[in-house]
């Protein structure tokens, strides 16, 4: 039973457009939900994240959206760049104790072409 | 910072034989968690611990599977006797405990392939 779906397992985007990648979640108690980004041949490093307090965070071209409504989180890129090619992981998790492990999503690939 | 140091790499093995992957966590870091990735399953979690007490490991698949953190500077997992369905990516990854209930942002390695032939 997946509690974090990530439905698009790619996604291609022009360089300059904007790149949405989509996330669900089933477990209501999750408050807590970051993005990770991976390279190829190296650990998933931490992008961006919110908390359910919240419903939007911007950092530089990266900004997650967050609808709790709908159990659904986006992140979006603005203006995708070659670089920005990655797997995309959604992740989440909820208080206990100040830590708890994160659940991740199976990814999406998204690839910027110039 | 050197940040999660994992090795080996690369490892290839054949079926039956014992594997150990390492890990060294971030120093100060005191939550070391081992993930599994595979094309089927994705990123799934197998142990975690904190101040090296292993907190939760319904994720090891198997009694195959087993993980120690001796100190807070290097955990293990090893697999014995390993089989073709290991085959995987094996990370590490490592948090400092977070402000009250907030969850701290996990650091991975850069993981070990695993290769059972």
């Amino acid at each position: 039973d997946q509690q974090v779906k990530q439905n698009s397992p790619s996604l291609s985007v022009q360089e300059g457009r904007i790149s949405i990648l989509n996330c669900d979640y089933t477990n209501s108690m999750f408050d807590y939900f970051l993005w990770y980004k991976k390279y190829p041949a190296e650990g998933p490093t931490f992008l961006i994240s919110i908390s359910s307090i919240k419903d939007k965070n911007e950092d530089g071209r990266f900004t997650v959206f967050l609808n709790k409504s709908a159990k659904h989180l986006s992140l979006h890129i603005v203006p995708s760049q070659p670089g920005d090619s990655a797997v995309y992981f959604c992740a989440a998790s909820y208080k206990w104790f100040g830590n708890t492990p994160l659940v991740f999503g199976k990814g999406t690939r998204l690839s910027v072409i110039a | 910072d050197a940040g999660v140091i994992q090795s080996p790499r690369h490892e290839v093995t054949e079926m039956g034989q014992e594997v150990t992957l390492r890990c060294k966590p971030i120093s100060g870091h005191d939550y070391l968690f081992w993930y599994r990735q595979t094309m089927m399953r994705g990123l799934e979690l197998l142990i975690y611990f904190n101040n090296n007490v292993p907190i939760d490991d319904s994720g090891m698949p198997e009694d195959r599977f087993s993980a120690k953190m001796p100190n807070a500077s290097f955990s293990t997992l090893k697999i014995q006797p390993s089989e073709p369905r290991d085959s995987a990516v094996y990370f590490c990854a490592s948090s400092s405990r977070g402000l009250a209930g907030v969850a701290d942002t996990q650091y991975f390695g850069p993981g070990t392939r695993l290769t059972v032939l």
